[in-house]
C-alpha cells in the first residue's frame, strides 16, 4: 500500500533562509507525487506535481521539488522564504492499484513559520 | 472553467442535532469525488468517496453517511452529531484525465 511520510510536523525558518520540507513515500510502482499548501481555514492548493519525465519539479510561489526514486524522497524546497509562506504544507502519493484509482495519499502535514 | 463549490463555510451546531454538507462541482463530468476532515493533530482524514451517482464508499466507520444524488453533488451528513464530529470539513474532486485534486474551500464544523 502507498504511504507517505512528512519529517517535522513544524519548521521554522528565517524570512529569507532556505526552506526545506522532508517528504518520503511508499509506493510498489512508479508513484505520482504532489504536494499541497494550506492557508488557514482555507482548502488545499496544488503547488506542484510529478508525474513523469524531469524529475525537478517547479511549482507556484518560486517552489520546487525533486523526485529521488533511490531515496524514496520528494523534498520542497524554496531558496529564499518569505512571509507570505507561512501554511500548512502536505506531500501525497497516488494509488492507481484497483478499486482506490487515482486515490491520493496525504502525509500529516508539515507546519512552516516564518520568522521576519 | 472547473470549479467546485462548498457551504456552508461555517457552522456551529449543538450535540444530537443533524448535519448536511454540500459539494458540488461545475465544468466537468463523471468526477471522482472525495470528502475529507481535518481534526487538531490528526492531519487529513478520507471519509468518504465516489467514482459515481449512487456509489458510495466508507472509510471510516461512524456517525456521518455521504450520498450522490447526481454527477456533479456530493453530500455529507449525520443523523445527530457527536462533540468529536467537530473538524473542518473538505470536499475535493478528481477527474479521470487529472492527476491531482482539487479542493472546496472547506467547512469548519464547530459542535457544542
Amino acid at each position: 500500500a502507498q504511504s507517505v511520510t512528512q519529517l517535522g510536523s513544524h519548521v521554522s525558518v528565517s524570512e529569507g533562509a532556505l526552506v526545506l520540507l522532508r517528504c518520503n513515500y511508499s509506493s510498489s510502482v512508479p508513484p505520482y507525487l504532489f504536494w499541497y499548501v494550506q492557508y488557514p481555514n482555507q482548502g488545499l492548493q496544488l503547488l506542484l506535481k510529478y508525474t513523469t519525465g524531469a524529475t525537478l519539479v517547479k511549482g507556484i510561489n518560486g517552489f520546487e521539488a525533486e523526485f529521488k526514486k533511490s531515496e524514496t524522497s520528494f523534498h520542497l524546497t524554496k531558496p529564499s522564504a518569505h512571509m507570505s509562506d507561512a501554511a500548512e504544507y502536505f506531500c501525497a502519493v497516488r494509488s492507481d492499484r484497483g478499486s482506490t484509482l487515482g486515490r491520493l495519499y496525504f502525509g500529516r502535514g508539515t507546519q512552516l513559520t516564518v520568522w521576519p | 472553467s472547473q470549479t467546485i463549490h462548498q457551504w456552508p463555510a461555517t457552522l456551529v451546531q449543538p450535540v444530537g442535532s443533524p448535519l448536511s454538507l454540500e459539494c458540488t462541482v461545475e465544468g466537468t463530468s463523471n468526477p471522482n469525488l472525495y470528502w475529507y476532515r481535518q481534526a487538531a493533530g490528526r492531519g487529513l482524514q478520507l471519509l468518504f468517496y465516489s467514482v459515481g451517482i449512487g456509489q458510495i464508499s466508507s472509510e471510516v466507520p461512524q456517525n456521518l453517511s455521504a450520498s450522490r444524488p447526481q454527477d456533479r453533488q456530493f453530500i455529507l451528513s449525520s443523523k445527530k452529531l457527536l462533540l468529536s464530529d467537530s473538524g473542518f470539513y473538505l470536499c475535493a474532486w478528481m477527474t479521470q484525465n487529472n492527476y491531482g485534486y482539487t479542493f472546496g474551500s472547506g467547512t469548519r464544523l464547530t459542535v457544542v
